[in-house]
């Protein structure tokens, strides 16, 4: 079982469409990131969070430390916002990934 | 400021040769750790140096090396290539390797 576990896999949505993408982890974390991997590769991180909620624009991110369990949601989704959504968890000396969920936004 | 740069972008190798993927760090940051990510796949730990010293390692064969020079940038040395070593390398570095991770663009290598 994989100790980052993150919900759905894929996603297709409407634009304008409120979006939830879930993680769950099962290590016990310093952190917790949300990245974002556009096709070609590159990785652009979009949150840290130990505790508590992040707001940065369209996007939200919420961990609950107690459930282990993270979630990345986005307002108002563009077509722009499609992209693979990473969760990635700090422990000790490494950092550990989930599997990524596949967000597709049609206009 | 430059970020976090990965060199060269996209390199194709035959089976059993050898190759050697570079970063450079954010200026500053004094941790580097690698990945691979396989097509379809979350990234996977494969080693992080802080101030030039091995901190951790990841579940890869001894064909992986790696390195960290006195300017924190370092260095991914794969030996005996595999087909399966067909992935993207990716490099990230922090203050102090603990949090606050940059990524660079990545490394895609193709062994055929």
């Amino acid at each position: 079982k994989n100790e980052v576990e993150q919900s759905p896999q894929n996603l297709t949505a409407q634009e304008g469409e409120f979006i939830t993408i879930n993680c769950s982890y099962s290590v016990g974390i310093s952190a917790l990131h949300w990245l974002q991997q556009h096709p070609g590769g590159g990785i652009v991180s979009l949150f840290m969070l130990s505790s508590g909620k992040k707001k940065h624009g369209r996007l939200i991110a919420t961990i609950n430390i107690q459930e282990k369990h993270s979630s990345l949601h986005i307002t108002a989704s563009h077509p722009r916002d499609s992209a693979v959504y990473i969760c990635a968890v700090d422990e000790k000396n490494d950092m550990r990934f989930g599997a990524g969920t596949r967000l597709t936004v049609k206009p | 400021d430059a970020g976090v740069t990965q060199s060269p972008t996209h390199l194709i190798k035959t089976r059993g040769q050898q190759v050697t993927l570079r970063c450079s760090p954010i200026s500053g940051h004094k941790s580097v750790s690698w990945y691979q990510q396989v097509l379809g796949q979350g990234p996977q730990f494969i080693f992080q140096y802080y101030e030039k010293e091995e901190r951790g390692r990841g579940n890869f064969p001894d064909r992986f090396s790696a390195r960290q020079f006195p300017n924190y940038s370092s260095e991914l040395n794969v030996n005996a290539l595999l087909l399966g070593d067909s992935a993207l390398y990716l490099c990230a570095s922090s203050w102090t390797g603990n949090y606050g991770y940059t990524f660079g663009s990545g490394t895609r290598l193709t062994v055929v």
